[in-house]
């Protein structure tokens, strides 16, 4: 148990909706990273934040936008769904500590699929 | 430009020693990493490697990197069925940075 939590573990939902998945990073932890795992993409970065702040940005969608609460949980938005966003969502997190050797410690994930 | 490749499948029999191989373009990466997945987990880290360094062993888990030709290997010593998941390498730097990944190696272990 790498100690951060995702929810929901699955969501099944229809093209053209909006969903949310959640993310609690370690305790402690002020970095978040959010990456998208597809068959066609592979595993792939899409967005990390810190400390409540945007820090860096990949391949993320226009319709996907993420936020870092105070209490430093995430959430990953996904809105105006396609078939093709049918992945498993996967956040990560680190420390200070960590970050000397880039160690990401990685939630169970949340698997989507768009029907 | 950021591409990490790996054989996509990989078998082996208990016992025997499973070695999947990686190869990377990004040559001012700092680490280089193995990560596991088993089936509805997510990724756990097993091993990293300093991109000065050209061996790390680690009880069962032996990591070579030729930096010269950019390529990653992880050597599994005495493979259980346990190990049957799927590796991932991936390449990042020091910091709070993105880790970008390969696609994967499938290891299916056989009694």
């Amino acid at each position: 148990d790498s100690g951060v939590t995702q929810t929901p573990k699955h969501l099944i939902t229809a093209t053209g909706q909006r969903v949310t998945l959640r993310c609690s990073p370690r305790s402690g932890d002020l970095s978040v990273y959010w990456y998208q795992q597809s068959l066609d993409q592979g595993l792939q970065f899409l967005i990390q934040y810190y400390n409540g702040e945007e820090r860096a940005k990949g391949n993320i969608l226009e319709r996907f936008s993420a936020q870092q609460f105070p209490d430093l949980h995430s959430e990953l938005n996904l809105s105006s769904l396609e078939l093709g966003d049918s992945a498993l969502y996967f956040c990560a997190s680190n420390s200070r500590e960590d970050s000397r050797t880039n160690e990401q410690f990685f939630g169970p994930g949340t698997r989507l699929t768009v029907l | 430009g950021e591409d990490v490749e790996q054989s996509l499948f990989l078998s082996v029999r208990e016992g025997d020693s499973s070695v999947i191989n990686c190869t990377y373009t990004d040559s001012s990466s700092t680490y280089l990493y193995w990560y596991k997945q088993e089936p509805g987990a997510g990724l756990q880290l097993l091993t990293y490697i300093f991109s000065n360094m050209d061996m790390k062993q680690d009880q069962r888990l032996t990591v070579l990197l030729n930096k010269k030709d950019k390529h990653l290997s992880l050597r599994i010593a005495d493979t259980q069925t346990g190990d049957s998941a799927i590796y991932f390498c991936a390449e990042g730097d020091t910091g709070f940075q993105k880790l970008v990944f390969g696609t994967g190696t499938r290891l299916l272990v056989s009694p």
